[in-house]
């Protein structure tokens, strides 16, 4: 048990859908993030969020809209995806933002999109 | 640019032989250098961490690395490989300014 959760598990939606990815941590962190996860490439790093302010955003396309209410929720709004956004799509929380601190994973969100 | 390099896409080693898995990276400062272990259906769990002092440090279940400056390299080492070990593991870097670089991981198979 990390102390991250993540709904829903797997997640099967259309081009033209909209669909939500829940993250919620019970680790008393002020900072998450949003990863995408695919196979034979590293971990991407999409979204930062500090103190419920993004402060990262690595070139991520529109079509991914996070929404952070408070430090214990993270969101990842979907919508007209294309089936390369199709990964397994990972939050995480910590401490705070600076580089030397341990991230804690939940276990993903697998996105298929047809 | 930040970059982490792992060369082995894939390693099978026997149960109770030794293991090292090798991470390489590119950063202009000191870097804050992670191993992170992933097993099938979970998220990331962090298995050791160096930011400064001791370039050997110990981690969780029997795991330890060594930071080597002059060859960029932050390698992942296990005296005796259990079965339970086998596992996706992942090296990464974390920088000043919010960011965090990942290699693209090392499958781990054990065999009895």
């Amino acid at each position: 048990e990390t102390g991250v959760t993540q709904t829903p598990r797997h997640l099967v939606m259309g081009m033209t859908n909209k669909k939500s990815l829940k993250c919620e941590q019970h680790l008393g962190h002020n900072a998450m993030y949003w990863y995408k996860q695919s196979a034979k490439k590293p971990l991407e790093l999409m979204f930062v969020y500090s103190l419920e302010e993004r402060v990262e955003n690595n070139s991520v396309p529109s079509r991914f809209s996070p929404e952070c209410p408070n430090s214990s929720h993270l969101f990842l709004h979907l919508h007209t995806l294309q089936p390369e956004d199709s990964a397994l799509y990972l939050c995480a929380s910590s401490q705070d933002s600076e580089g030397f601190r341990e991230q804690y994973f939940g276990p993903g969100t697998r996105l298929t999109v047809t | 640019a930040q970059s982490v390099t792992q060369p082995d896409i894939h390693i099978t080693v026997s149960e109770g032989a030794s293991l090292e898995l090798r991470c390489n990276y590119s950063y202009g400062a000191t870097p804050y250098l992670f191993w992170y272990v992933q097993s099938p259906g979970q998220g990331l769990q962090l298995l050791l961490k160096y930011f400064s002092g001791d370039t050997l440090v110990q981690g969780i279940k029997g795991f330890e690395a060594e930071f080597k400056r002059s060859q960029s390299s932050f390698n992942l080492r296990k005296p005796s490989v259990h079965w339970s070990d086998a596992a996706e593991y992942f090296c990464a870097v974390g920088s000043t300014g919010n960011q965090f670089y990942f290699g693209t991981g090392t499958s781990l198979t054990v065999i009895p």
